[in-house]
């Protein structure tokens, strides 16, 4: 079965320099949820996408701003990017309209800021 | 505000055997879904086992079953049969379906070890 894909799989990048991370849902999939999982910690819910519109936000920066397109894939644009923001940045894919609820995660993007 | 407690940063289990992983949580709302990720070395985040607050019945999901007390707000997960491919961190998570917010809330997490 189609799951969700991310990349760049890993991304090295220079403080103050910007990133882009891209998602790509299971087909079908409506909804995208950003998470971001430092080192040792648990993720950590970033922002939300339900067709095409922000459905919610949780504790991102205002340096990251992210969209959804109209084929579902979503881009969360990291700028100013600082030594912290180094972590595994996943996407999940969920369908609404199902009974299931569940959200089903990418590989996730490790992005390594030096 | 929506909480997930999990009490227990490490654990180990020989191979075969059954271990429990402990996993408390707290909400407001009336609808929500429980959940059990496994994250092995790889960090690859994998659902185990989903269980519906509305269902009285413990989701079964082959050797991965849950004790569900709702009036404890308690969500156990038992693995049985334990295997080597078993070891991972275990992350308990919390989804409020009542409104439009559908976030997960993780707890700490729980790292297992299955040793041979």
């Amino acid at each position: 079965a189609a799951g969700v894909i991310q990349s760049p799989r890993h991304l090295i990048k220079e403080k103050r320099e910007t990133a882009t991370l891209k998602c790509y849902p299971i087909p079908r999939h409506d909804t995208v949820y950003w998470y971001q999982q430092g080192p040792g910690q648990d993720p950590q819910f970033l922002i939300s996408f339900y067709e095409k519109m922000q459905s919610d936000k949780g504790s991102i920066p205002d340096r990251f701003s992210a969209q959804q397109f109209s084929d579902y894939h979503s881009e969360l644009n990291m700028s100013s990017l600082e030594l912290g923001d180094s972590a595994l940045y996943f996407c999940a894919s969920r369908a609404t309209g199902t009974s299931e609820e569940t959200q089903y995660f990418g590989p996730g993007t490790r992005l390594l800021v030096l | 505000a929506q909480t997930v407690t999990q009490s227990q940063p490490e654990m180990s289990v020989q191979e075969a055997e059954t271990v429990t992983l402990s996993c408390t949580y707290d909400t407001s709302e009336s609808n929500y879904y429980l959940f059990w990720y496994k994250q092995p070395p790889s960090r690859q985040m994998i659902l185990v086992i989903r269980q519906e607050a509305y269902k009285q019945q413990n989701a079964t999901e082959n050797r991965f079953s849950v004790n569900f007390q709702k009036a404890a707000k308690s969500f156990s997960l038992k693995i049985s049969d334990s295997q080597l491919g078993d070891t991972a961190m275990y992350f308990c998570a919390l989804l409020n379906s009542g409104g439009s917010n559908y976030k997960l809330t993780f707890g700490k997490g729980t790292l297992l070890t299955v040793n041979p």
